[in-house]
């Protein structure tokens, strides 16, 4: 089936570092990626949709200048947290858009755990 | 108004007990609706796809109403392994693709 990585899985580091996230896709192409956010007893949030040779598309309220997003290729997405502060201690999850049965379905990632300090 | 509304639970049932978790969206456009099962500290896995008629794979049956914009999931003889956080996930525009998630209704299933 189809498989999406992200790594690192976990990560602690301090306040003002800049962190960067991949997600790939293994044994598929995929053009569309999503990324996420979500914190504690909370739901998924949208935080962009992540297009293969184009600008990622953001949801209202994310600020594209702090959260750097590259689709460099078919298979790899990378989400860079600039100057990271604690408020942004999350677990973000990437998503890769594949052929499912009959119609296109997100394949999610295991996540990675974000702790600033 | 939350996009897609779940009651939190969490629902604390036995074993072997029936379990109903309902959810109500906001959009009366979306497309795609979806039940999708999370683990603790872990990515959201797909449950199920919900289509209008209903549909049932194996002891999970789901159920949509579009009129009133209302979703059901119902699991029979519950395991202990169904102990999750179950998220109600709707595709508003198939062109988009993009999914809005519920919050959540956590299940723990007693011995």
């Amino acid at each position: 089936g189809a498989v999406v990585s992200q790594h690192p899985s976990w990560v602690i580091c301090k306040s003002g570092t800049s962190v960067k996230i991949e997600c790939r896709s293994l044994d598929f192409q995929a053009t569309t990626m999503f990324w996420y956010r979500q914190f504690p007893k909370q739901s998924l949030m949208l935080m962009a949709t992540s297009n293969e040779g184009s600008k990622a598309t953001y949801e209202q309220g994310v600020e594209k200048d702090k959260f750097l997003i590259n689709h460099a290729s078919l298979t790899l997405s990378t989400l860079t947290v600039t100057s990271a502060h604690p408020e942004d201690s999350s677990f973000y999850i990437c998503s890769a858009l594949g052929a499912g049965q009959g119609q296109k379905t997100q394949y999610f990632g295991p996540g990675t755990r974000l702790l600033v300090l | 108004r939350k996009e897609v509304e779940q009651d939190p639970g969490p629902f604390n049932v036995p074993e072997g007990a029936t379990v109903a978790f309902n959810c109500t969206y906001s959009n009366s456009a979306s497309q795609s609706f979806f039940w999708y099962r999370q683990d603790c500290r872990k990515e959201p896995k797909l449950l199920m796809s919900v289509y209008s008629s209903g549909n049932e794979d194996g002891r999970f049956t789901a159920q949509l109403n579009r009129a009133s914009q209302y979703i059901s999931l119902l699991i029979r003889d519950s395991k202990l392994s169904d102990s999750a956080t179950y998220l109600c996930v709707v595709n508003e525009k198939d062109s988009s693709y993009k999914l809005i998630f519920g919050s959540g209704t956590r299940l723990l299933v007693r011995p």
